[in-house]
């Protein structure tokens, strides 16, 4: 069965304090990993798909990497407004219909 | 601006009373989804389309019914609401190149 595992659920920083969020998937055949940023009662966001393992994106204070069984997603220099639910989803490759499995997130706090 | 519209935002109603929640897209994306997301079980799919007149059940599809008469819009119709669908709603569309793009959401409240 396909499945998606977050970790930590819940991770608090201080601002300045980098970190890492782990997604742990098994799959029958990647299609893509997603990650995506989700603020209290709003549509998710999306930040970055990865494809094959040893890929690499970055956007600001984040980096997403993945392996053949995990994806990390890498917080440098946090600040206050980093703070979200962070969502990580997978797509098989013999899903029909583009179907996301969702892990169910990590809520990061940020303090200053 | 690309976007995904979902209406209403917000919505209580009560036990069997049949409702439907509109989405739309601007991006003339093939694919559309609904998903459901529920506290301690995530984000779900209820149905998806992969293009006009193209449907199929998701994981969760019991209670539910969708329809898909042009491109851009893919309304989600409860017919009997019960309270077990009292959820918060998201519509997400994407190209053949599988990205979603989720729309804001709505709250449903099934008294």
């Amino acid at each position: 069965e396909d499945q998606v595992t977050q970790s930590p659920e819940a991770l608090r920083l201080q601002e300045g304090e980098s970190s890492s969020l782990n997604c742990s998937y098994t799959v029958s055949g990647l299609r893509g990993l997603f990650w995506y940023r989700q603020d209290p009662g709003k549509g998710p966001e999306f930040l970055f798909t990865l494809y094959s393992a040893g890929e690499e994106k970055e956007k600001e204070r984040l980096k997403a990497t993945l392996t053949k069984k995990e994806s990390f997603l890498h917080i440098t220099a946090p600040k206050p407004e980093d703070s979200a639910t962070y969502l990580c989803a997978v797509q098989a490759r013999d899903q029909a219909g583009t179907a996301l499995i969702f892990g169910k997130g990590t809520t990061l706090s940020v303090s200053s | 601006e690309a976007q995904v519209t979902q209406n209403p935002r917000y919505l209580i109603t009560v036990t069997g009373k049949k409702l439907t929640v509109t989405c739309s897209q601007n991006m003339n994306h093939e694919y559309m989804s609904w998903y459901r997301q529920d506290p301690g079980l995530g984000l779900r799919q209820i149905y998806y389309s992969m293009n006009v007149e193209v449907t199929d059940k998701g994981d969760v599809p019991e209670g539910y019914k969708v329809s898909r008469k042009e491109k851009r819009n893919f309304p989600l119709i409860l017919e009997s609401p019960s309270p077990n669908q009292t959820s918060l709603y998201f519509c997400a569309s994407s190209s053949s190149a599988d990205t979603q793009y989720f729309g804001p959401g709505t709250r449903l409240t099934v008294l």
